[in-house]
């Protein structure tokens, strides 16, 4: 199993520019999510599904949006770049079953918004 | 509101042992997790206490204290590749596992 896996790895964008950062698992997890990840802090929640076709806000979701019309992906898109945005982007998949097993992590994708 | 405290930083001699303290608040509490993350890594799922006690994976140890909203990770036999931040984490207000997570632990160990 490749786990999750996270598209581009690094990207530069110019304010105003709009892009989707691609998340794929193949461990049939039902749920997904996005975080962001700021120098010298946690991570944040950005969006998150419980299922194809069902998705939600977290605690920082301005200026994101997501759908999910398979149980394997969930693209994350920019609608506009700011250089808040500037960030490291985790997508993570989970059983539905409780957190005993914890969350899976994609190995990020850095962004820088200029 | 949920909040996380943790020591921004620790050191640590390679061989000795380090515990890395949490304390949480949380409305709804679902268990206390840890996250191990290298530079330049993603975050690794380590351990999780529901229950107050002390959970044991290999050199690694997790306690929990439901009372004291306080737990606790144990490191034993701290390696160099130990070196990394390590992250407290509590289930969030949405049900669907996902996490609020402190700011981070940065352990440094040191021959």
């Amino acid at each position: 199993n490749a786990g999750v896996t996270q598209t581009p790895k690094f990207q530069v964008l110019k304010t105003g520019q709009s892009m989707t950062l691609q998340c794929a698992q193949d461990m049939n997890h039902e749920y997904m999510s996005w975080y962001r990840q700021d120098p010298g802090m946690g991570l944040r929640l950005i969006h998150y599904s419980v299922g194809a076709g069902i998705t939600d806000q977290g605690e920082v979701p301005n200026g994101y949006n997501v759908s999910r019309s398979t149980t394997e992906d969930f693209p994350l898109r920019l609608l506009s770049a700011a250089p808040s945005q500037t960030s490291v982007y985790f997508c993570a998949s989970s059983y539905s079953a409780g957190t005993a097993r914890g969350q899976y992590f994609g190995p990020g994708t850095r962004l820088l918004v200029l | 509101g949920q909040s996380l405290e943790q020591p921004s930083e620790v050191t640590a001699v390679e061989g000795a042992i380090v515990q890395i303290n949490c304390t949480y608040q949380t409305s709804g509490f679902y268990g206390l997790s840890w996250y191990q993350q290298h530079d330049g890594g993603a975050p690794t799922f380590l351990s999780y206490n529901a229950l107050d006690g002390l959970e044991e994976t290999g050199r690694f140890s997790s306690f929990l204290s439901r009372s004291d909203s306080y737990g606790y990770l144990l490191l034993q036999e701290l390696q160099m590749k130990d070196s990394a931040s390590y992250f407290c984490a509590v289930r969030d207000q949405t049900g669907a596992n996902n996490l609020f997570f402190g700011t981070g632990t940065r352990l440094t160990v040191i021959p």
